[in-house]
């Protein structure tokens, strides 16, 4: 696609409930970044992945978050459990290789917990 | 881990007003971008300048990494230029390390 796309754009849910959010990175774009931003903060890293392999999860805050990339293209971030903690803007990025070349945005998912 | 620092904080101007926003960081960095933050919360990239000055219309960036900063420079501010402005950084294989931002309000 012409960028990255996220599904969805909101999300609202119920504290306990478990969410999935979608990115569709650049096609042909082989790494894959997931970043979490609260209100009035710059993004902070949550995991990477290059193809299909996670090659850093060191930023997912706890065990209630996991993320997959099976087949080295779309990828899922889910949060089981919701805590009203979690609720932030959910960003993905990719970028064509990954070693230090430029990073596009997706428009983000904003997670609201209640 | 490698510290960003943004300054100012915020930054009020008059449309056609220029202003130097400025990025320090604390280590040898791969990769710096710029990135302004809309109204909505996407995130543009403007600038990828890991060394050296680069030009687009009114924006203008120039980094020197021997120095380790950055300067993103807005020329004859719109009121479309509103919005947050970002400096994040990386080393080879790891994440952007994202500054606080700042914020810039342009009135006409």
């Amino acid at each position: 696609g012409a960028g990255v796309s996220q599904s969805p754009r909101y999300k609202v849910a119920k504290r306990g409930q478990d969410v999935a959010l979608r990115c569709d990175p650049i096609s042909g774009h082989v790494s894959l970044f997931w970043y979490q931003q609260a209100l009035g903060q710059g993004p902070e890293f949550l995991t990477y992945f290059q193809n299909e392999a996670q090659l850093d999860k060191s930023g997912l805050p706890s065990d209630r978050f996991f993320a997959e990339r099976p087949e080295g293209s779309v990828s899922t971030l889910k949060i089981q459990r919701t805590q009203q903690e979690d609720s932030a803007v959910y960003l993905c990025a990719s970028s064509l290789t990954g070693a230090i070349d430029e990073q596009f945005f997706g428009p983000g998912t904003r997670l609201t917990v209640l | 881990g490698i510290q960003v620092e943004q300054s100012p904080p915020d930054l009020i101007l008059q449309e056609g007003a220029n202003s130097t926003l400025r990025c320090n960081f604390s280590d040898s960095v791969n990769n710096l971008q710029w990135f302004h933050q809309n109204p909505w919360g996407q995130l543009i990239n403007l600038f990828y300048i890991p060394s050296g000055t680069k030009q687009n219309g009114r924006l203008s960036a120039t980094t020197v990494a021997t120095e380790r900063y950055s300067l993103l420079y807005i020329s004859s501010s719109q009121t479309t230029d509103s919005g947050v402005y970002f400096c994040a950084v990386r080393k080879a294989g790891t994440a952007l390390i994202f500054g606080k931002g700042t914020t810039l309000s342009v009135s006409s």
